[in-house]
């Protein structure tokens, strides 16, 4: 079945540093990738998305490439801030598109 | 922020006991959905459902059973509670085309307790 792999957190870094979380997915045909993310003791919003090969998906700095090549979808921000504190999660939805299959997520932590 | 009501928001019940968990939406979606959240394990589907009275199991379904009578209400019921739900519920709707072409906006979370 489909799946979707995130590094382990916890990333801690310093504002103004730069961010990377890596995705990888496994999935037939040609799903649609998505990151969310969670502040604390809230749900979950959607971030950026990106829903064919090479399309990049940015919001709020973020951005991600959709590489079909190599199944993945990482995400990077260029300057992060003590706000961007939260967990992320990457997810795919397959062709279907009934439900988004998620990551483990990933804890970010920024300090100033 | 997208009209989702989980209710209640916290719970402790005994192991054996039904427990019902609701959610309401103001946005007419097609689409509803129980993910439960796990350390380790990030969000996994429960049940999905995708118009009144159609419902399909997700990934971990056994011990769960739900209903929609309304295209507003989506109940999660657990027969009867184990430990191992114990666990943060979140509910999901999505517009007419479903996860893929629509996002998936979320409730704020029920967090239950079996003991």
């Amino acid at each position: 079945g489909d799946s979707v792999t995130q590094m382990e957190g916890p990333v801690t870094l310093s504002e103004e540093a730069f961010l990377t979380i890596n995705c990888t997915y496994t999935a037939t045909g040609y799903p649609s990738l998505f990151w969310y993310v969670q502040y604390p003791g809230e749900g979950l919003q959607l971030l950026l998305k990106a829903t064919k090969a090479d399309d990049k998906g940015s919001n709020k700095g973020f951005e991600a490439t959709y590489r079909k090549e190599t199944t993945s979808f990482h995400l990077e921000k260029g300057s992060v801030q003590v706000s961007d504190s939260a967990v992320y999660f990457c997810a795919l939805s397959d062709q279907a598109g009934t439900a988004l299959t998620f990551g483990k997520g990933t804890t970010l932590s920024v300090s100033s | 922020d997208a009209g989702i009501t989980q209710s209640p928001r916290h719970k402790v019940t005994e192991t054996g006991t039904p427990v019902t968990l609701r959610c309401h939406q103001t946005e007419n979606h097609r689409y509803m959905y129980w993910y439960r959240q796990d350390p380790g394990h990030g969000l996994r589907l429960i049940h999905y459902s995708y118009g009144v009275k159609d419902t399909d199991k997700g990934e971990v379904s056994d011990g769960y059973s739900v209903s929609r009578s309304k295209t507003e209400d989506f109940l999660l019921t657990l027969e009867s509670a184990t430990s191992s739900q114990t666990s943060v519920y979140f509910c999901a709707i999505s517009e007419t085309q479903g996860a893929r072409n629509s996002p998936l906006h979320f409730g704020n979370g029920t967090r239950l307790t079996v003991t």
